[in-house]
């Protein structure tokens, strides 16, 4: 069985300060990950990913996550958040062998101007 | 390139009535995803297509609840008779898939369908 854990449910920052959205996850073979973000009303929309390759990737509007196998992380980083940043964050992982993408509960964030 | 269509956006209803949720994927996706997600929580996957065939289906429960994609691309989930759980926001997703030779692994969501039952 594969999940997620985001063990924060709220963060909050102040505009230009870093931001960070921590994701832990247990998956029993190699993992794909994955962050998207949630306005109100809207859709999730998709932010970035880990596939393979460099532990550091790099995704839509300066956010960065980073892939820690020893520690099973793969927390979401902005060097300077904006008020625009406040949305709802999931971080999802799936087995490479299988389609199921496993969701975590979210995370909202909240930059205070 | 459009996104994901759905439609309804807003759905209300009283228990016991009968409801259905429509879907437009991206152009040229053959895989095809169902989910639900209550209040507070993140999205749990109901049924997956690979073009018109459900390959997954095991979290769908199928006393209830029923979805077809007859012609591989748009697709509709229903609800028959719906409960007072039911309510929730319902989401499609779509991304291409392993057939397509084009190795992508991210999904795309379409806006949802918040449904209320009364």
């Amino acid at each position: 069985a594969q999940s997620v854990a985001q063990p924060e449910d709220q963060v909050n920052v102040a505009e230009g300060n870093p931001l960070t959205v921590k994701c832990t996850y247990s998956v029993s073979g190699n993992p794909y990950l994955f962050w998207y973000v949630q306005y109100p009303n809207r859709g999730l929309q998709f932010l970035l990913k880990y596939i393979t390759g460099d532990n550091l990737v790099k995704g839509s509007y300066g956010f960065e996550a980073e892939f820690n196998k020893s520690q099973t992380s793969f927390h979401l980083k902005k060097p300077s958040a904006l008020v625009s940043d406040s949305a709802l964050y999931f971080c999802a992982v799936r087995d490479i062998k299988d389609y199921k993408l496993s969701f975590g509960a979210g995370t909202t964030v909240t930059v205070r101007a | 390139e459009a996104g994901v269509v759905q439609s309804p956006r807003y759905k209300i209803i009283e228990k016991k009535q009968p409801v259905a949720f429509w879907c437009n994927p991206i152009s040229g996706h053959n895989t095809l995803y169902w989910y639900r997600q209550n209040l507070g929580q993140g999205p749990e996957l109901l049924i997956r297509y690979e073009n018109e065939e459900a390959v997954d289906d095991s979290q769908l429960p199928k006393d209830r609840f029923s979805a077809e994609r007859l012609k591989g691309v748009d697709s509709t989930l229903k609800i028959q008779p719906a409960e007072l759980g039911d309510s929730a926001v319902y989401l499609c997703a779509s991304s291409l898939g392993s057939t397509s030779g084009t190795a992508t692994y991210e999904q795309y969501f379409g806006p949802g369908t918040r449904l209320t039952v009364t």
